[in-house]
């Protein structure tokens, strides 16, 4: 077990650029979520998978966010024609699936959008 | 949106005294959870209470949550410099089978050698 990983830990980007964020939660966990955190506040929830299934998603995940999760395994978060209110700390999260699982967290990829 | 506020916003204290922060919230919850985050670095997950417990230990920690107030505390007890972190409550009121989790504000906790 080698803990949930994310890369790329850190992310520059022009305003109007795509980016993609992937994260590779715990092997046999099925549920993952994905949070984005602004300065100084907590994280903020954006989406949930179980297995490959997208199953909720916040109005924080405008049209320009879009998350899949193909195999089950690990997941892509992906924001397009990036603003700079974008930039932020993207965590994602892994879990088991019988209630009240804790949830553990990966190191998080920080997005500047210049 | 965030379900929960810290009290208060910022801690410092010497190393050895005991920390103690506060979160409220807003709706019922199944279980509430304390994560410890460091500078920049993703959350530690450190102890979870259930809606049904009042109070829980895990080693300098303790945990009460009061659900008639809507309320929770975190105890650190014999502080250390490690303890510098911020310090997030988080509640599951997922009802649809899944722990969604909700975010507080956080305190941020500075511990002074």
């Amino acid at each position: 077990d080698t803990g949930v990983s994310q890369d790329p830990r850190h992310k520059i980007t022009k305003r109007g650029q795509n980016v993609t964020f992937r994260c590779d939660p715990i092997s046999e966990h099925n549920r993952l979520y994905w949070y984005r955190q602004t300065l100084g506040q907590g994280p903020e929830f954006l989406t949930y998978f179980q297995n490959e299934a997208q199953l909720e998603k916040s109005r924080l995940l405008s049209d320009r966010f879009s998350a899949e999760r193909p195999k089950g395994s690990f997941s892509t978060l992906e924001i397009q024609r990036t603003e700079q209110g974008d930039s932020a700390m993207y965590l994602c999260a892994s879990s088991g699936d019988r209630e009240g699982e804790t949830q553990y967290f990966g190191p998080g990829t920080r997005l500047l959008v210049l | 949106s965030q379900q929960g506020e810290e009290d208060p916003q910022a801690l410092s204290i010497q190393e050895g005294e005991n920390a103690t922060m506060n979160c409220s919230y807003k709706t019922s919850i199944n279980n509430l959870q304390w994560y410890r985050q460091n500078s920049g670095r993703g959350l530690v997950h450190l102890i979870l209470i259930r809606s049904n417990e009042r109070e829980k230990h895990s080693g300098r920690l303790r945990v009460t949550l009061d659900t008639s107030k809507k309320s929770s505390s975190l105890l650190i007890t014999a502080s250390r410099a490690a303890d510098t972190a911020s310090y997030f409550c988080a509640t599951d009121a997922g009802q649809r089978g899944y722990q969604k989790v909700t975010f507080g504000t956080g305190t941020k906790l500075q511990v002074i050698p």
